[in-house]
């Protein structure tokens, strides 16, 4: 079974100030996928970055970057230069890699407030 | 154009009545899903359709029916309501075996 840990339930950051916000999985698959969502007040579900596990890159998308460190099992979401609209839920989530069982698992997500 | 939409946005209803949710996608996908929020903002999988088939039923009451009539659609009845059922229930879709998930606005169900 899969398991995705966030351990910073809030985190409260001035604007302009890089962030980090720290994601944990647990699998033993060897193939799988690492995504980050973004969630505003509004309510919808933001698709954010990807990263797969054989990807020797981190995944990088505009201010977003994912700090991939596999032998760690860490995916942490790194945002440059905080905007106050970055002010949202973070969720990180995990795709197994078999056809058939093609469900994300997410963890509890991080309230992100950014201070003008 | 609204890739995944979902109506309605907002469902008040009374314990006991059945309600259904409507979820389409105009972006080809093979698969769709439901997935639950709830009050705590958890998101888990209830259900996953390939090509109108059910591939995934995460142990959800029979009173959850998912129907999928054409792959670009995913409906969510719902039977006899319960206060426990209030929650936010986001449609999704993705094209596997490879990418992300595209969600819905998502539908705010209340039960009185």
């Amino acid at each position: 079974a899969q398991k995705i840990t966030q351990t910073q339930p809030g985190m409260f950051v001035q604007e302009k100030e890089a962030v980090t916000l720290d994601c944990t999985y647990d699998t033993s698959d060897q193939s799988y996928g690492l995504f980050w969502y973004k969630q505003p007040s509004s309510g919808e579900m933001i698709f954010l970055i990807y990263q797969g596990s054989y990807d020797e890159q981190n995944a990088t998308e505009g201010r977003y970057s994912l700090n991939f460190q596999k032998a760690r099992k860490s995916a942490n979401l790194v945002i440059s230069a905080s905007q106050l609209g970055d002010s949202a839920m973070y969720f990180c989530a995990m795709r197994p890699p078999n056809f058939g069982n093609e469900k994300l698992t997410f963890g509890t997500g991080t309230r992100l407030t950014i201070i003008p | 154009d609204t890739a995944v939409s979902q109506t309605p946005k907002y469902l008040v209803t009374q314990m006991g009545n059945d309600k259904s949710i409507k979820c389409e996608q105009n972006l080809g996908h093979d698969t769709m899903y439901w997935y639950k929020q709830d009050s705590k903002k958890f998101l888990k999988i209830m259900f996953s359709y390939n090509n109108k088939e059910l591939i995934i039923n995460e142990t959800v009451p029979n009173r959850f029916s998912p129907k999928s009539p054409d792959k670009a659609h995913l409906n969510l009845h719902i039977n006899s309501l319960e206060l426990g059922d209030s929650a936010v229930y986001f449609c999704a879709s993705s094209q596997v075996p490879a990418g992300q998930a595209y969600f819905g606005a998502g539908t705010r169900l209340s039960v009185l």
